[in-house]
């Protein structure tokens, strides 16, 4: 089906190792950008890209970096793993860039991460 | 900044009756979006309904329509004859334009409110 693909679903990291979430769209969206959701905090932007080479910095990019080589693709590497960095991840994306406000964004499943 | 205020963290409601989920929002900019986002326990965020700063009426959506207060900065989710299936976080969100060249940035979350329907 159609949509946001994000996987693993769940993952076990030990603080200081390195992990990559990967998140992968077939519907052509441009417009793509990575969230953390954390008890009591709603969601929170870490990353996003509006088209392939192109990416900038969310609410809370600090331990995370982000790589955007195609449109399809939008990885999320954790380059030494912090146990504040134990969330549940969404990649989100919307068809364009200038897309109108009432575009909504379309969530992958989610990836749940524990960090001990 | 954007801000997104949801003061409810969890409500009870029987089956059957209506509910109100409370959104209050801040922002500086004059053209807006508020989206409302259903997230069930199997995780998954699910859009329900979307109303712009410059909608004359309030948006609805089957069983969903949206109080949108203005002058009063809200966007409360109505929920009419509530089901088992409607137990879920709901999440009140906005976007805003990212910036003079159009375009629309990322959402900005509230902290949701979690709604259990009792039969």
């Amino acid at each position: 089906n159609a949509g946001v693909t994000q996987t693993p679903k769940f993952h076990i990291l030990k603080t200081g190792q390195s992990m990559t979430l990967q998140c992968a769209q077939d519907m052509n969206h441009g417009y793509l950008s990575w969230y953390r959701q954390d008890p009591g905090m709603g969601l929170r932007r870490i990353h996003y890209s509006v088209a392939a080479g192109i990416t900038d910095k969310g609410e809370v990019p600090d331990g995370y970096n982000v790589s955007r080589s195609n449109t399809e693709d939008f990885p999320l590497r954790l380059e030494s793993a912090a146990p504040s960095q134990t969330s549940v991840y969404f990649c989100a994306s919307s068809p364009r860039d200038r897309a109108p406000l009432s575009q909504p964004q379309h969530f992958g499943d989610g990836t749940r991460l524990s960090i001990l | 900044a954007q801000k997104i205020t949801q003061t409810q963290p969890g409500m009870f409601v029987q089956e059957k009756e209506a509910v109100t989920l409370d959104c209050t929002y801040d922002t500086s900019d004059p053209s807006y979006g508020l989206f409302w986002y259903k997230q069930p326990s199997s995780g998954e965020m699910i859009f329900l309904i979307y109303q712009g700063s410059y909608d004359q009426q309030n948006a609805t959506e089957g069983r969903y329509s949206l109080n949108f207060q203005k002058a009063r900065k809200s966007a409360n989710l109505v929920i009419s004859a509530s089901q088992l299936g409607d137990s879920a976080m709901y999440f009140c969100a906005m976007r805003v334009p990212r910036d003079s060249g159009g375009g629309a940035d990322g959402l900005t979350f509230g902290k949701g409110t979690h709604l259990i329907i009792q039969p």
